[in-house]
């Protein structure tokens, strides 16, 4: 168990609809990472916050947002949601801004199919 | 543009001995960090060893060590003693001055008993 937490586990919604997906960091840390990783895919890179703020910006879609809120927690926002949006969305977190020397420690997913 | 290339998309070994995963990467930096993760069919990522491009030595966690190879760069990962546990999907992953973590595509590994 990472301490990171993800809900929900598996979330199924049609075409042009709307879901939020929930992230608790684990204790202590002030990053979080929102990640996609396709049917047996690599992951791809969304978007970092850092304590509040967006530190960082992958490959994400417009319809696509993200926030972290006062108590750490994030939320993935995705909207007019397609078919090719059904994928595993993982969130990690790690304890500074800084990326590339801390560790990502990942949550379990949230699966996310789209019918 | 910085990329992860894992060539090998499955490997399988047999139980106890010993198998190396293949990782190479480009970039122009000089200064960059490496990681290797486990997803097993739970679907959870987790970190199995890191690496420290500017430094020469290799790293180790119990059965699982990098050769480290900066020039060529090469990033492989061996896995001693394998055990059925070790059975799952292993990324490679860089991350460099823009803060986003590059990943491989992945290696499939099965461990025969």
């Amino acid at each position: 168990d990472s301490g990171v937490t993800q809900t929900p586990k598996h979330l199924i919604t049609a075409t042009g609809q709307r879901v939020t997906l929930r992230c608790s960091p684990r204790s202590g840390d002030l990053s979080v990472y929102w990640y996609q990783q396709s049917l047996d895919q690599g992951l791809q890179f969304l978007i970092q916050y850092y304590n509040g703020e967006e530190r960082a910006k992958g490959n994400i879609l417009e319809r696509f947002s993200a926030q972290q809120f006062p108590d750490l927690h994030s939320e993935l926002n995705l909207s007019s949601l397609e078919l090719g949006d059904s994928a595993l969305y993982f969130c990690a977190s790690s304890p500074s801004a800084s990326a590339r020397t801390d560790t990502q420690y990942f949550g379990p997913g949230t699966r996310l199919t789209v019918l | 543009a910085q990329t992860v290339t894992q060539s090998q998309p499955e490997m399988s070994v047999q139980e106890a001995e010993t198998v190396t995963l293949s990782c190479t990467y480009d970039t122009s930096e000089s200064d960059y960090y490496l990681f290797w993760y486990k997803q097993p069919p739970s679907r959870q990522m987790i970190l199995v060893i890191r690496q420290e491009a500017y430094k020469q030595q290799n790293a180790t966690e119990n059965r699982f060590s990098v050769n480290f190879q900066k020039a060529a760069k090469s990033f492989s990962l061996k896995i001693s003693d394998s055990q059925l546990g070790d059975a799952a999907m292993y990324f490679c992953a860089y991350i460099g001055s823009n803060y986003q973590l590059i990943w491989g595509a992945g290696t499939k590994l099965i461990i025969k008993p």
